[in-house]
């Protein structure tokens, strides 16, 4: 069964710093890789999709990276705001609906 | 519309009440799913409907029953709950085709059992 993991559990930054958030997973047979924004009692705001023919994605600040054979991904976020605060959680699609959660990055990001 | 809604946004019921959760999408998605999520933990898939049929249950207790009654609706019926399944109810939706492509996302029930 696939197993997500996120490093670390939970980030704190001044604002203003860039800063990278972590997912790795067990097993490479994936359709696509997802990074989703939570905030506290919310649903999940999609930010990035990469499938898994591709290397990255990028959206304003935010640059995402795969590397499936190694089964990683990171997150970048440059020039870090307190409005990023919130929980970043990754997520991999091994079947049609099978989307596996990693257990979230807590972002705190002091002004 | 791009967007799957879900109502009540808050619901509180005691363990013997019948309540129900409802989420809608008007995307033309024929996937849709029902996720638990507790505090400080990642979704937990419960169900999947594809063209409306029930096609996976995650060996969810019986307490909950879903229904999609149509291709934009999807409900979740609620009898004598448990207090530990308190927790944000989350729905999401999908376009069915030859490219896997993401779920979508409704804002959550946040449910409170008694």
């Amino acid at each position: 069964k696939q197993e997500v993991t996120q490093i670390p559990a939970a980030l704190s930054v001044p604002e203003g710093e860039n800063l990278v958030l972590n997912c790795s997973f067990t097993d490479s047979a994936i359709y696509n890789l997802q990074w989703f924004r939570q905030d506290p009692g919310k649903g999940l705001t999609s930010l990035l999709l990469i499938q898994s023919s591709q290397r990255e994605q990028t959206s304003g600040r935010l640059n995402a990276s795969l590397d499936k054979s190694s089964g990683r991904s990171t997150l970048y976020i440059a020039a870090s705001q307190p409005g990023d605060s919130a929980t970043y959680l990754c997520a991999v699609l091994s079947g049609a609906n099978n989307l596996f959660f990693g257990t979230g990055t807590r972002l705190t990001v002091i002004p | 519309d791009t967007e799957v809604t879900q109502t009540p946004k808050h619901l509180v019921m005691g363990m013997t009440n019948k309540k129900s959760l409802k989420c809608e999408q008007h995307m033309g998605h024929r996937a849709m799913y029902w996720y638990k999520q507790k505090a400080k933990k990642p979704p937990e898939l419960m169900f999947v409907y594809s063209y409306e049929k029930l096609s996976i249950n995650e060996s969810v207790p019986s307490r909950f029953s879903p229904e999609c009654p149509n291709s934009s609706l999807l409900n979740l019926h609620l009898h004598a709950l448990q207090p530990e399944d308190s927790a944000l109810y989350l729905c999401a939706s999908r376009p069915v085709g030859w490219v896997v492509d993401t779920q979508y996302f409704g804002p959550g029930t946040r449910l409170t059992v008694l």
